[in-house]
């Protein structure tokens, strides 16, 4: 069974950089799509970006600029970097692993991660 | 950037009722559409793949279909676990979610 879990400050400050980890089980990142999908609080979701094993990664073209999606194999993990955050980036911050084909559906989800943009 | 305007925002209908969720996309998108459920305080689980495949342990009560820009997820009998926010997502160009409609449960 697949499973996957963020980590990483549940509280940033406004300008500075979003940091967070997502950490594969059960499975390897050297296949298949991993994504990044967030969700204001009461709101809906939003995709960030999505990366695949030495593939270069895609981004939301409204997020591009200050998104950064990397992965790390020998410790099964992806990572997520937003700079120059503001508090309309205050979300539940999911990752999900993709399956890469077809309407490429989200078939893993983590349970997600709270962060909070706040001085 | 594909747009998905889902309908209606709220559905509220009684146990064993058929529920019709909408998904309308702004251009087409093939069959490259998904529909996900999300219960308060729950992460999304995905219902259907590829406009029309159930996703692995989703019952028979739940069904899609469409493709190019109309899709439809239909309840055939509701149940009161039903109740949840359903989100339909396309990755024909990129990915972009619907707003959401919201399903109660009288």
């Amino acid at each position: 069974q697949v499973q996957l879990q963020e980590s990483g400050p549940g509280l940033v400050k406004p300008s500075e950089t979003l940091s967070l980890t997502c950490t594969v089980s059960g499975g390897s990142i050297s296949s298949y799509y991993w994504s990044w999908i967030r969700q204001p609080p009461g709101k809906g979701l939003e995709w960030i970006g999505d990366i695949y094993y030495r593939g270069t990664p895609n981004y939301n073209p409204s997020l591009k600029s200050r998104v950064t999606i990397s992965q790390d194999t020998s410790k099964n993990q992806f990572s997520l970097k937003l700079s120059s955050v503001t508090a309309a980036d205050t979300a539940v911050y999911y990752c999900a692993r993709e399956r890469g084909s077809g309407s490429y559906p989200f078939d893993y989800w983590g349970q997600g991660a709270l962060v909070t943009v706040s001085s | 950037e594909i747009m998905l305007t889902q309908s209606p925002a709220t559905l509220s209908l009684s146990p064993g009722e058929r529920a019709t969720l909408s998904c309308r996309a702004s251009q087409s998108v093939s069959s490259y559409l998904a529909w996900y459920q999300q219960k308060p305080g729950q992460t999304p689980r995905l219902l259907i793949y590829d406009a029309s495949k159930r996703a692995t342990g989703i019952p028979a009560r739940f069904s899609g279909s469409g493709s190019g820009t109309d899709f439809t997820l239909t309840i055939s009998s509701l149940e009161p676990e039903d109740s949840a926010v359903y989100y339909c997502k396309q990755r024909y160009n990129w990915v972009t979610f619907g707003g959401g409609t919201k399903v109660e449960i009288k």
